[in-house]
């Protein structure tokens, strides 16, 4: 079964504006990892947040978690056309299975 | 390391027919996932193998399905007898542990049942 949610399922910005997507999981978990998927290709890893961490940056990306809540955020500030992509929560509650959520569609308009 | 390989890229088969998809996770990860991906369902783990070992293959969709890791080095995924129900992308994955990195995935092969 999957863990997590993302919402929104679609999500379309114009260039230089933020993009924010969120997930909410079912259980408890030990970290959460944000995934981006373009087109045709496979997953790949963008950032990684721990159960005890409440947030993270990675260069425009800046993630938070809020484990009483199940869920997490991902924020790409000033976004870029090449942005534009899938992006996907996955979560590892029973050891190593990552359950992956079933993904925000992100549009950057140039 | 090329990353996660994964072959063939896209497989067109007819109803009935066995479908072997391989794969070849990074060298000195010892972890090794497979996933289908479909618009209706999303990415479903199917099954994953630690130290070639399948620990958990819960998410395997019936006996048609089945997996193997002979080695470090390779897994397959066979399906028989394949039907039209079985179009998607597989993808494989691999990561080193312990618990809670970064997965690497393949590009994935999109089957396709006629």
């Amino acid at each position: 079964s999957q863990q997590g949610e993302e919402d929104p399922q679609a999500l379309s910005i114009q260039e230089g504006e933020n993009a924010t997507m969120n997930c909410s999981y079912k259980t408890s978990i030990n970290n959460l990892q944000w995934y981006r998927q373009n087109s045709g290709r496979g997953l790949v890893h963008l950032i990684l947040i721990r159960s005890n961490e409440r947030e993270k940056h990675s260069g425009r990306l800046r993630v938070t978690l809020d484990t009483s809540k199940k869920s997490s955020s991902l924020l790409i500030t000033a976004s870029r056309a090449a942005d534009t992509a899938s992006y996907f929560c996955a979560t590892d509650a029973w050891g190593n299975q990552f359950y992956f959520g079933t993904g925000t569609s992100l549009t950057v308009i140039p | 390391d090329a990353g996660v390989i994964q072959s063939p890229r896209h497989e067109v088969t007819e109803m009935g027919q066995e479908v072997t998809l391989r794969c070849k996770p990074i060298s000195g990860h010892d972890y090794l996932f497979w996933y289908r991906q479909t618009m209706m369902r999303g990415l479903e783990l199917l099954i994953y193998f630690n130290n070639n070992v399948p620990i958990d293959d819960s998410g395997m969709p019936e006996d048609r399905f089945s997996a193997k890791m002979p080695n470090a080095s390779f897994s397959t995924l066979k399906i028989q007898p394949s039907e039209p129900r079985d179009s998607a992308v597989y993808f494989c994955a691999s990561l080193q542990g312990p618990p809670g990195t970064e997965a690497f995935f393949g590009q994935g092969t999109r089957l396709t049942v006629v």
